[in-house]
């Protein structure tokens, strides 16, 4: 079946600092890739998200790029804030199914 | 757009009790989603519907697992005789279903004592 692997954290970083959350996947087809982030005591919200190959996904600062040839969907931020700090959820879906997400990366920036 | 409403937002219960929450979708969204997340982990899908009808069951949604949703519009997720593995926080998410991308609620954080 589908399935999302993305690395384990907690990852902390100081303000300003570039940020890389590594997101892989395994699918049948072609799937959809996103990425949600979870603030404190909040529900997920959809950060980004790319249908395609290649397609590269952006907000607020924040890049993934669909890499089919790798099955990877990195996540990367080039200089992060305190506000920033989330959990950061990596997710596929295929043919517009329910999704299939990671475990999520706990994001702590510090002052 | 209110976004996706959910209710109760805590539910504190005990063993063997039955509960029942409800989502309200984004309005013009067709596709309605449950989903249950335990500490440390991703959310994992329960089930989801178009309009009225129910797609698709996981087989994590065991038979005190029900969920309805009668005139395509909100929901409710009820779990019979509760027990303490049930208390997750359980999420609804509303889409079209020409879109990949889901809309999530806040959640509701179920404990079972």
């Amino acid at each position: 079946g589908n399935s999302v692997t993305q690395m384990e954290g907690p990852v902390t970083l100081s303000e300003e600092a570039f940020l890389t959350i590594n997101c892989t996947y395994t699918a049948t087809g072609y799937p959809s890739l996103f990425w949600y982030v979870q603030y404190p005591g909040e529900g997920l919200q959809l950060l980004l998200k790319a249908t395609k190959a290649d397609d590269k996904g952006s907000n607020k600062g924040f890049e993934a790029t669909y890499r089919k040839e790798t099955t990877s969907f990195h996540l990367e931020k080039g200089s992060v804030q305190v506000s920033d700090s989330a959990v950061y959820f990596c997710a596929l879906s295929e043919r517009n199914t329910p999704l299939v997400f990671g475990k999520g990366t706990r994001l702590s920036v510090i002052a | 757009d209110t976004g996706v409403s959910q209710n109760p937002r805590h539910k504190i219960t005990k063993r063997g009790q039955n509960v029942t929450f409800r989502c309200d979708p984004i309005s013009e969204h067709n596709r309605l989603y449950w989903y249950r997340q335990t500490l440390g982990q991703g959310p994992e899908f329960l089930t989801y519907f178009q309009n009225e009808a129910q797609l698709e069951k996981s087989r994590l949604l065991s038979d005190r697992f029900s969920a309805e949703r009668p005139k395509g519009s909100f929901s409710t997720l009820e779990i019979q005789r509760t027990e303490q593995g049930d208390s997750a926080m359980y999420l609804c998410a509303s889409s079209l279903a020409q879109w990949a991308e889901q809309y999530f609620g806040p959640g509701t954080r179920l404990t079972v004592t």
